[in-house]
């Protein structure tokens, strides 16, 4: 199993950015997949999970500026970033299903002007 | 949002020692299909998290056995039963049985 983010980068206010997440070793449209954040020097924030059927789910901090996708045939996970403030700097990871056995490396994430 | 609160916030240990850490929730996590969905993980330095123990008490394939979950309900607890050096970094329970997901603020391991 293999999860690789990429799509990160520096940012300026207001703007958006698009992180995709590769998937490989295993039947990727079978799991539900989250994106969880880092910010430097804190814990965990999970951020949105789109389930095998594509149900969504977003925290409130990021509910109507973020959407989570994903692409079956590409076996690749998405979070689109929009209005991104400075608050939304941070690491941002993609896990694998309800008990979050597998992650990528992570993808910085920088918002400032 | 179910709120996770994990103690302590800090752990100092010696190699060899037993130490607990504990995951209280503001909700039951006793899903309407019975399982308890509950789990913790451990972030080193530098290291994106990997899970330990799944579903309270399962240990994840090739964690060490040294390392045991517990609990119902609200109330849950990770063991460590003999510290090793690879065990330092951060502590993380996370919920999964009610959305949105929550994680516990972590618990740092350090070498007393």
């Amino acid at each position: 199993v293999q999860l690789v983010e990429s799509g990160g980068g520096l940012v300026q206010p207001g703007k958006s950015l698009k992180l995709s997440c590769s998937a490989s070793g295993f039947t990727f449209s079978s799991y539900g997949m989250h994106w969880i954040r880092q910010a430097p020097g804190k814990g965990l924030d999970w951020v949105a999970y789109i389930s095998s059927s594509s149900g969504t789910v977003y925290a409130d901090a990021v509910k109507g500026r973020f959407t989570i996708s994903r692409d079956n045939a590409k076996n690749t996970l998405y979070l689109q970033l929009n209005s991104l403030k400075s608050e939304d700097t941070a690491i941002y990871y993609c896990a694998r299903g309800y008990n979050y056995g597998y992650w990528g490396q992570g993808v910085m994430v920088t918002v400032s002007s | 949002d179910v709120v996770l609160t994990q103690t302590p916030p800090t752990l100092s240990a010696t190699i060899g020692q037993s130490v607990s850490i504990s995951c209280r929730s503001s909700q039951s996590l006793l899903h309407s299909n019975g399982n308890t969905y509950l789990n913790w993980l451990l972030q080193r330095p530098g290291q994106p998290p990997q899970l330990l123990i799944y579903l309270v008490s399962r240990l994840e394939s090739g964690v060490p056995n040294r390392f045991s979950g517990s609990g119902s309900g609200t109330d849950f607890t990770l063991k460590i039963s003999g510290v090793e050096a690879e065990d330092l970094g951060v502590y993380y329970c996370v919920q999964s049985t009610h959305a949105p997901n929550t994680f516990g603020a972590g618990t740092k391991l350090e070498l007393k």
